[in-house]
């Protein structure tokens, strides 16, 4: 299967303050990414989907000035958390795709104090 | 719209019995279903999937998936349960072919193998 990498694995930062997060496709191209997040126990929710140059296009509810993302190139997003709070505390999961399968980062457990 | 149920929370299996994880769809068009397993902390790991062909689906450890068009189901299987399967599993739908469309997860079924 495909490799992609998401860093970092967990973070913990003081309210207020943006946090990023990476994600990469090592040996693919990914036309389009996915961003989820999943509280405990629960099932993954899209939160927003970008094409590579492209602005992302956010799913109701998800507030774009809040969960930046950029989609440079074929291989990075990125998915910047600004002025967090503690409800943003979460597991964030990225899924580039290239094809008819997706695939998934392993996962950003974001705590914020 | 695209939807997946998944009826169970939680599926407990003694170890070396057969185990099954329920799915059902429903979608507008032709369904591409898939099935991913998540340790704790951790993405989702592919374990199968359904585009056209054969009802049953062979994945991987050992896993598979009978797709079943009359009763809208999808639900996973394995002949013999390990400790090692204990996990969450999540059964998806694409709501269509291209690397674009969107896959809706169903709410999860967490698997517990006890030895």
């Amino acid at each position: 299967g495909a490799v992609v990498s998401q860093h970092p694995s967990w973070v913990i930062c003081k309210s207020g303050t943006s946090v990023k997060i990476e994600c990469r496709s090592l040996d693919f191209q990914a036309t389009t990414m996915f961003w989820y997040r999943q509280f405990p126990k629960q099932s993954l929710m899209l939160m927003a989907t970008s094409n590579e140059g492209s602005k992302a296009t956010y799913e109701q509810g998800v507030e774009k000035d809040k969960f930046l993302i950029n989609h440079a190139s074929l291989t990075l997003s990125t998915l910047t958390v600004t002025s967090a709070h503690p409800e943003d505390s979460s597991f964030y999961i990225c899924s580039p795709t290239g094809g008819t399968e997706a695939f998934f980062g392993q996962g950003t457990r974001l705590t914020v104090v | 719209a695209q939807s997946v149920a998944q009826p169970e929370d939680q599926v407990n299996v003694a170890e070396g019995n057969p185990l099954t994880v329920k799915c059902t769809y429903s979608v507008s068009g032709n369904p591409y279903l898939f099935w991913y397993v998540q340790y704790p902390n951790r993405g989702l790991q592919f374990l199968l999937k359904y585009i056209t062909g054969d009802n049953l689906v062979k994945g991987s450890y050992g896993f598979e998936a009978e797709f079943n068009k009359s009763q809208t189901s999808f639900h996973l299987k394995k002949p013999s349960a390990l400790v090692s399967d204990s996990a969450l599993y999540f059964c998806a739908v694409r709501e269509g072919y291209s690397s674009a469309s969107k896959i809706i997860f169903g709410s999860g079924t967490r698997l517990s193998i006890r030895p």
